[in-house]
C-alpha cells in the first residue's frame, strides 16, 4: 500500500462547480498534512495546511479525518484558473520527511 | 525577496559527466531539501539539511551528494550521471510555522541524461 494515496483523476468539471478530493495515508504516526497546488511544468505552491478541526480559505475547505486516516479538499465555486494538480502531502512526526501523494488532476471547463 | 532560486533551468549531460545544480534561499529558512519529480510520480525525497553542516540522505540519495556550509545555500552534485537520473529536481525550504513545517520550493532544473 502506498504511504499517501490520490485519484489520478482528471476531474473535468464545469466552471461553477463544487468538487472534492480525497487523499489516504497509512501512517498513523502522521503529524502535519498539506494541500500543495503545482502547475504544468512548474513547482508545487502551498495552497494551505490541514488542521484538526479543518480549514477553510475562500473557496476552498481542508479536513482532516484522524481515524479513518484521510484528508479532503473541496473547492466550491470552481473558476477556470484552479485547472492544476493538487497535491496531498504528509509529514511524519518527530522527522523532517513529507510524503507526497502523485496528485489529483482537475480541469475546469468553460 | 527572491524566495528559493535554482539554476540551470535546464540542461542536457551525457552519460558520465557531472554537473551541481544550485539553490539559495533568501528567507533565512534552517531546513532544506532536495527533491525529484518523474512523470506522473510524486515527489520523491533525494536529501534535506536541518541547518547548515548537517545533512542526511531522503529516500533515493544513491547517484547524489549534498553540501551545505551556509544557511542560504544547498547545492546538489550528480557524479557520473545515468538515464534514469532524467527527471524535474526541485529544490525546497522550510521553517516552523506553529506546529508545521510549511515547504516553499524553487522553480526546478529540467535534467535530461543522454
Amino acid at each position: 500500500r502506498k504511504e499517501v494515496e490520490q485519484d489520478p483523476g482528471p476531474f473535468n468539471v464545469p466552471e461553477g462547480a463544487t468538487v472534492a478530493f480525497n487523499c489516504t495515508y497509512s501512517n498513523s504516526a502522521s503529524q502535519s498534512f498539506f494541500w500543495y497546488r503545482q502547475d504544468c511544468r512548474k513547482e508545487p505552491k502551498l495552497l494551505m495546511s490541514v488542521y484538526s478541526s479543518g480549514n477553510e480559505d475562500g473557496r476552498f475547505t481542508a479536513q482532516l479525518n484522524r481515524a479513518s486516516q484521510y484528508i479532503s479538499l473541496l473547492i466550491r465555486d470552481s473558476k477556470l484558473s484552479d485547472s492544476a494538480t493538487y497535491l496531498c502531502v504528509v509529514n511524519e512526526i518527530g522527522t523532517y520527511k513529507y510524503i507526497f501523494g502523485t496528485g489529483t488532476r482537475l480541469k475546469v471547463l468553460a | 525577496n527572491a524566495g528559493v532560486t535554482q539554476t540551470p533551468k535546464f540542461r542536457i549531460l551525457k552519460i558520465g559527466q557531472s554537473m551541481t545544480l544550485q539553490c539559495t534561499q533568501d528567507m533565512n529558512h534552517n531546513y532544506m531539501y532536495w527533491y525529484r519529480q518523474d512523470p506522473g510520480m510524486g515527489l520523491k525525497l533525494i536529501y534535506y539539511s536541518v541547518g547548515a553542516g548537517i545533512t542526511d540522505k531522503g529516500e533515493v540519495p544513491n547517484g547524489y551528494n549534498v553540501s551545505r556550509s551556509t544557511t542560504e545555500d544547498f547545492p546538489l552534485r550528480l557524479e557520473l550521471a545515468a538515464p534514469s537520473q532524467t527527471s524535474v529536481y526541485f529544490c525546497a525550504s522550510s521553517f516552523r510555522q506553529g506546529g508545521t513545517y510549511e515547504q516553499y520550493f524553487g522553480p526546478g532544473t529540467r535534467l535530461t541524461v543522454t
